[in-house]
């Protein structure tokens, strides 16, 4: 079954750091996400990106994050300076479509830490 | 504004008892709802959805779920728990308007022998 693949599986990093988190989203998908788990707390939005530009975004998502497309399968997260409270766990998430009732995919997470 | 409330954060069952995870709604427009399923060290797979078809929704692992517009509820069920059923679990929602999931603080299933 296809699935949404994500690197590194855990990364720790020093604040003030700059981090990219790269995902392989599902082939034939056009919508893709990042969401975010803070340890003991609620997954969390952080934005959509179709066509190759952000359709939407949480108010988490602010100057410090950006979403990337570099190629036909890559899609990154890149955090420029890391903080403390960047520390969760980051998901990746594809469909196939954006409608509200299309499955959303999830990869299997990449846990930051920073220290 | 959109939300899902699980009640307990934790449940716990015996192997062979029915698992009952309760998740109720919030949506100013009919909503689609999801479960998740979050094995431990893995990412999220998706149990099953609504989406408006059947009220009574079928998934994997021998899971379903019920919409009760009346109720605003959309709660889990297993009629025989299983030491691997042992994960957490969220309740989630999207609705035509917008894609993203919005989900609920999930609640940690926990199977004993």
């Amino acid at each position: 079954e296809p699935e949404v693949t994500q690197t590194p599986s855990h990364q720790v990093t020093q604040m003030g750091q700059e981090v990219i988190l790269r995902c392989v989203p599902i082939s034939n998908h056009l919508y893709f996400y990042w969401y975010r788990q803070i340890l003991g707390q609620k997954v969390e939005f952080l934005v959509s990106f179709y066509n190759n530009e952000i359709s939407e975004k949480s108010e988490i998502f602010d100057d410090q994050f950006s979403v990337e497309r570099p190629d036909g399968s890559n899609f990154t997260l890149k955090i420029r300076s890391t903080k403390l409270e960047d520390s969760a766990m980051y998901f990746c998430a594809s469909s196939e479509a954006g409608l509200g009732g299309d499955t959303i995919y999830f990869g299997e997470g990449s846990w930051l830490t920073v220290v | 504004a959109q939300s899902v409330t699980q009640l307990g954060s934790h449940v716990s069952v015996s192997e062979g008892a029915l698992v009952l995870l309760r998740c109720n709604y919030s949506s100013s427009v009919p909503p689609y709802l999801f479960w998740y399923v979050q094995y431990p060290n893995q990412g999220l797979q998706l149990l099953l959805k609504y989406t408006s078809a059947a009220t009574l929704v079928k998934g994997i692992n021998g899971f379903e779920a019920e919409f009760k517009k009346s109720e605003t509820s959309f709660h889990l069920t297993k009629p025989s728990a299983h030491m691997s059923d042992a994960a957490e679990y969220f309740c989630a929602l999207t609705n035509t308007g917008f894609q993203k999931l919005v989900f609920g603080t999930g609640t940690r299933l926990l199977v004993s022998p």
